[in-house]
């Protein structure tokens, strides 16, 4: 069974800190897809990594996929109230995406 | 409205009894999706849909039943609900599934089994 571990699971930070979360697996994945969801809605897509070793930035967001496609990470600069949400990372290979079980961020204002 | 709709948003049933949760999305995408959302589990895939009668189980189908005659619609029926069953659903959707795609997802259905 394959499977994807976050970590950490909480996180609770200033304003204006810096953070990372990670997402690690033992299986290697076609794609390693970040997903942002806040409270009563459904995840959407912040960004698709492919290829082994790919930085992807959005803004203050720095996505990086591990060269062997098992594991990535979500690198937030000076991080707002408005980042505050459930991050989840997801896996695809074949016919699945497998989904960690999520960071829960808190940024206190 | 255009994107993902689920209904109802919220659901109280009672052990044993049939559910039938409704999924409509308005892009014509070929694939959808139904996951469940549980505490330390992240998103669980029950059943996908690659086109309009074509369904295939996912890690938790035991419970459950899908079906897809129309492109847009996409019901997920818990036969005979049970407690375990409790949890918040997810219908997603995608225009393909290569490995790149984006799944837009609906805002979700929270169930609960007394």
């Amino acid at each position: 069974t394959q499977l994807l571990e976050q970590s950490p699971q909480f996180l609770s930070i200033q304003e204006g800190e810096n953070l990372t979360v990670y997402c690690n697996s033992s299986s290697v994945f076609s794609s390693l897809q970040w997903y942002r969801q806040e409270p009563g809605e459904g995840p959407v897509l912040l960004v698709t990594v492919v290829t082994g070793g790919e930085v992807k930035k959005l803004k203050r967001l720095t996505f990086q996929f591990g060269d062997a496609r098992k594991d990535s990470s979500l690198h937030i600069t000076a991080a707002q109230p408005g980042d505050t949400g459930l991050y989840l990372c997801a896996g695809v290979g074949g016919f699945k995406t497998i989904f960690g079980a999520g960071t829960r961020l808190f940024v206190k204002a | 409205d255009a994107g993902i709709t689920q209904s109802p948003r919220y659901k109280i049933t009672e052990t044993g009894r049939q559910v039938t949760l409704m999924c409509h999305q308005t892009w014509s995408h070929s694939y959808m999706f139904w996951y469940r959302q549980d505490l330390g589990h992240g998103l669980r895939l029950i059943y996908y849909s690659a086109a309009a009668d074509i369904t295939d189980k996912g890690e938790v189908p035991d419970g459950y039943v899908v079906s897809r005659s129309k492109t847009e619609n996409f019901p997920l029926t818990l036969e005979s609900a049970t407690r375990s069953q409790t949890s918040v659903y997810f219908c997603a959707s995608s225009e393909s599934f290569r490995g790149r795609e984006t799944q837009y997802f609906g805002p979700g259905t929270r169930l609960l089994v007394l």
